[in-house]
């Protein structure tokens, strides 16, 4: 079973700072998708990795994907108030789609200011 | 990119009564739509894969008789939550993924269902 784990939790981080939120899964997967979810909204794509490798950046958000490690990492540069949100990443169960996604647990980020 | 409509964006029902989600695909097609549930200050789950013009396959734990899926054409699936229960509010969202290419699912705005 597909299992998708997140940390940390909750990330507490002053505007400025940088800091990276890690994405574990539990089988072998060529895709890995990031969302943003803001109180009370649904989910707001953020990044697409398709391969091994893939590094994809916007604004002060970078995601990079290591299938081998089945790892994939969120990094924040320099956080800004407008940042605060949920972030999720989520893994398809069948290779090759964008089916059935598995969500990891969550970040919840607060930035202060 | 790709639009996913969902209806209502909220609702509040009595216990007991039966509650239509729509979900619609916008502006493409889509055969295979997703329904996910989401509670409070928790991750999604995925209750089940909504096929058109064939039953919805429902993922374990989730009853078929309550959570009554309808994929009737490319455009829409409706998720009817049948006698709900307060333990059935949730927040639930709708996703679709484009037939010709697969490397993206779209989500819809999601919908509130609170029991009373």
């Amino acid at each position: 079973e597909l299992k998708v784990e997140q940390n940390p939790l909750f990330l507490s981080m002053q505007e400025g700072k940088n800091y990276t939120i890690y994405c574990n899964y539990s089988t072998t997967s060529d895709r890995l998708y990031w969302y943003r979810q803001d109180p009370g909204k649904s989910l707001e794509s953020l990044f697409v990795l398709l391969s091994n490798g893939a590094v994809k950046q916007e604004g002060r958000l970078m995601a990079s994907l290591d299938t081998k490690a089945r790892l994939s990492t969120l990094h924040i540069t320099a956080a800004v108030h407008d940042l605060s949100a949920t972030y999720f990443c989520a893994v398809p169960r069948a290779p090759g789609t964008a089916s059935k996604l598995t969500f990891g647990t969550g970040t919840r980020l607060q930035v202060t200011l | 990119g790709a639009v996913v409509s969902q209806h209502p964006s909220r609702v509040i029902c009595k216990s007991g009564t039966s509650v239509k989600i729509e979900c619609r695909s916008l502006d493409f097609q889509a055969t295979t739509m997703f329904w996910y549930r989401q509670f409070p200050k928790q991750s999604l789950m995925l209750m089940a894969t909504s096929n058109e013009g064939s039953k919805a396959t429902y993922e374990q734990g989730v009853e078929k008789d309550k959570f009554l899926i309808n994929h009737a054409s490319l455009t829409l699936s409706t998720l009817t939550v049948t006698s709900a229960h307060p333990e059935d509010s949730s927040f639930y969202i709708c996703s679709a993924r484009t037939d010709g290419r697969h490397t993206e699912a779209f989500f819809g705005q999601g919908t509130r269902l609170t029991v009373v």
